[in-house]
């Protein structure tokens, strides 16, 4: 079936790093591609999403591109700050919108 | 504020209880669904809804129901809680077409023992 792979974390950056968090996908066809963030205590909040393969989400900063090829979907920051501490998932549509998470990376950002 | 709101946001159940997790948006979305978070697992679907009248079963149903006799509400009741559905539950809801992904409820931190 479907699935999503993450890096492990923790990922303990220092403010305005680079950051990766690396996913790659098993599905059948090209389906949708997501990040979520979730902060301490709260739900989930779409950060960016991507529907075909070569598109580019972006949001606040963080970017990511639908790689048909490695089947991948890096999440990537050119400057963390405190700020961006945070869970971060990676997801994708199988099926009619059923969407189905990786396990989550959590990321920790010092001063 | 428009959005999704669930109660309550922690419970305690003592196992066999029954309870019922409470879920409503306003946005008229079509779709919603219920999610169980657990430590190493990301999310789990256990029911989802495609509108008013119509509910089906996710990856995780067995312990659960739901039904959907409005638009707005669409409750998640536990039959006889177990420990092993200690968890965080998360509502979600979207628009069926097109779809730009969910709109998540803040949770409710249940624990069974």
């Amino acid at each position: 079936g479907d699935s999503v792979t993450q890096m492990e974390g923790p990922v303990t950056l220092s403010e305005e790093a680079f950051l990766t968090i690396n996913c790659t996908y098993t599905a059948t066809g090209y389906p949708s591609l997501f990040w979520y963030v979730q902060y301490p205590g709260e739900g989930l909040q779409l950060l960016l999403k991507a529907t075909k393969a070569d598109d580019k989400g972006s949001n606040k900063g963080f970017e990511a591109t639908y790689r048909k090829e490695t089947t991948s979907f890096h999440l990537e920051k050119g400057s963390v700050q405190v700020s961006d501490s945070a869970v971060y998932f990676c997801a994708l549509e199988a099926g009619f919108q059923k969407l189905v998470f990786g396990t989550g990376t959590r990321l920790l950002v010092s001063p | 504020n428009a959005g999704v709101t669930q109660t309550p946001k922690f419970q305690v159940l003592k196992t066999g209880q029954s309870m019922t997790l409470q879920c409503a948006q306003d946005m008229n979305h079509e779709y919603m669904s219920w999610y169980r978070q657990d430590p190493g697992m990301g999310l789990r679907l256990i029911h989802y809804s495609v509108g008013a009248g119509i509910t089906d079963q996710g990856e995780v149903p067995n312990g659960y129901n739901v039904s959907r006799s409005t638009t707005e509400d669409f409750p998640l009741r536990l039959l006889s809680a177990a420990p092993s559905q200690t968890s965080v539950y998360f509502c979600a809801s979207s628009y069926k077409q097109p779809f730009y992904g969910y709109t998540f409820g803040s949770g409710t931190r249940l624990t069974v023992v």
